[in-house]
């Protein structure tokens, strides 16, 4: 069985600010990925950045990176620079090799403020 | 190359009425999947597929029924809708099972159900 938590229901963030959304995960498996995806107010689903368990550097895409701390189960997104349109829902998501199946934590709203 | 697409995009049922929501992908991805979204409970997976006429159960499959005939279309059948499963459904594909933990999952634009 695999699981993922995401603590935030919500932030709020200045413009231009960074920010770090919280992910832990738990997983028998010991070779998985963790992803992170947005999903505006429109609804569709936007990949931003991928880490996998057997990776010695945390991945960057941009403006993501991801603060993968692998003894305390955890894949936190930070997202440096904020922009209004950063404001969305962000899901973290887990894929063991044994499970065949993505499991995503409930979400984060983040807000950006001007 | 249109990636993953469904149809419809919106749909109002009755209590009891059946129907298929559509899903097909262009990049000849051998696994596929539908998940739904409910408010405050993310995604959760009803049925996945690993390829052409193997199908799976996910975490929330009942009421619903998949077929994988080919490797591009991969439709969900509501047998007899009830109002739980009003919600937003996803198609998503990624390449293949070898590369399940490395490969990122591409999630059609999403249909809304409503079931009154």
């Amino acid at each position: 069985a695999q699981k993922i938590t995401q603590t935030q229901p919500g932030m709020f963030v200045q413009e231009k600010e960074a920010v770090t959304l919280d992910c832990t995960y738990d997983t028998s498996d010991q070779s998985y990925g963790l992803f992170w995806y947005k999903q505006p107010s429109s609804g569709e689903m936007i990949f931003l950045i991928y880490q996998g368990s057997y990776d010695e550097q945390n991945a960057t895409e941009g403006r993501y990176s991801l603060n993968f701390q692998k003894a305390r189960k955890s894949a936190n997104l930070v997202i440096s620079a904020s922009q209004l349109g950063d404001s969305a829902m962000y899901f973290c998501a887990i894929w063991g090799a044994g499970s065949y199946q993505l499991t995503f934590g409930k979400g984060t709203k983040l807000s950006v403020i001007p | 190359n249109a990636g993953v697409t469904q149809t419809p995009k919106f749909q109002v049922l009755k209590t009891g009425q059946s129907m298929t929501l559509q899903c097909a992908q262009d990049m000849n991805h051998e696994y596929m999947s539908w998940y739904r979204q409910d408010p405050g409970m993310g995604l959760r997976l009803i049925h996945y597929s690993v390829g052409a006429g193997i199908t799976d159960q996910g975490e929330v499959p009942n009421g619903y029924n998949v077929s994988r005939s080919t490797t591009e279309d991969f439709p969900l059948r509501l047998l007899s809708a009830a109002p739980s499963q009003t919600s937003v459904y996803f198609c998503a594909s990624t390449r293949g099972l070898a590369g399940g933990p490395t490969d990122t999952q591409y999630f059609g634009p999403g249909t809304r159900l409503t079931v009154l």
